[in-house]
């Protein structure tokens, strides 16, 4: 595809349950990172990939949170025992090359979760 | 620590009128700024980027946004706005050593009235 697409665009969940959300980068880019936007805030950073390892996770909130991108492209992020905080909208993004401080973040148009 | 405040979360102007999007950066190194506009139900785009050079950098769709580092600000700038113009627009920024990942304010959303 052109561009980042991420799915599912909604996923309405119940507390307690586990989640998969899926991110499809731009082909070629080996740069991904994932962020939470939650509503009226901006987009706040969760994890980096380089290539299929986690290069920083410093914005994971806590180890419910959990991502993996096993062969450099497509990438999930994992959250167990959901809780109602946990509702935002995640969106991913990807780059270029890797570490590219300067490069374009091509963002996907993000997967709304809500957990009740 | 590193932040971005954008100031004002609302904005609202005439069509034609003049457009600025007030962004302030604290960091203790060079940052490398950007500007990403939202639509609804669309995803984040980038508007424009300062990474070195010129300090006045011109983006897509008619904004331009200028580096003052004395004032440590990166104000967004269109002189005529368009209706198509409204929509949520971040700040954002990335410094060296920090592996890329953006540092975004909390977003102002602009209104363009007829």
């Amino acid at each position: 595809g052109a561009g980042v697409s991420q799915t599912p665009s909604n996923k309405v969940t119940e507390k307690g349950k586990y989640v998969e959300l899926r991110c499809d980068p731009i082909s070629g880019h080996t740069a991904l990172y994932w962020y939470r936007q939650s509503l009226g805030q901006g987009p706040e950073f969760l994890i980096y990939f380089q290539g299929t390892g986690a290069a920083d996770d410093s914005g994971l909130p806590n180890d419910r949170f959990f991502a993996v991108r096993p062969e450099g492209s497509v990438s999930t992020l994992k959250i167990q025992r959901t809780e109602r905080g946990d509702s935002a909208v995640y969106l991913c993004a990807s780059s270029l090359t890797p570490s590219g401080l300067t490069d374009t973040q091509y963002f996907g148009p993000g997967t709304r979760l809500t957990v009740l | 620590a590193q932040s971005v405040t954008q100031l004002g979360s609302h904005v609202s102007v005439s069509e034609g009128a003049l457009v600025l999007l007030r962004c302030n950066y604290s960091s203790s190194v060079p940052p490398y700024l950007f500007w990403y506009v939202q639509y609804p139900n669309q995803g984040l785009q980038l508007l424009l980027k300062y990474t070195t050079g010129a300090t006045l950098v011109k983006g897509i769709n008619g904004f331009e946004a200028e580096f003052k580092k004395s004032e440590t600000s990166f104000h967004l700038t269109k002189p005529s706005a368009h209706m198509s113009d409204a929509a949520e627009y971040f700040c954002a920024v990335s410094f060296s050593g920090n592996t890329g990942k953006l540092i975004f304010g909390q977003g102002t959303t602009l209104q363009v009235k007829p």
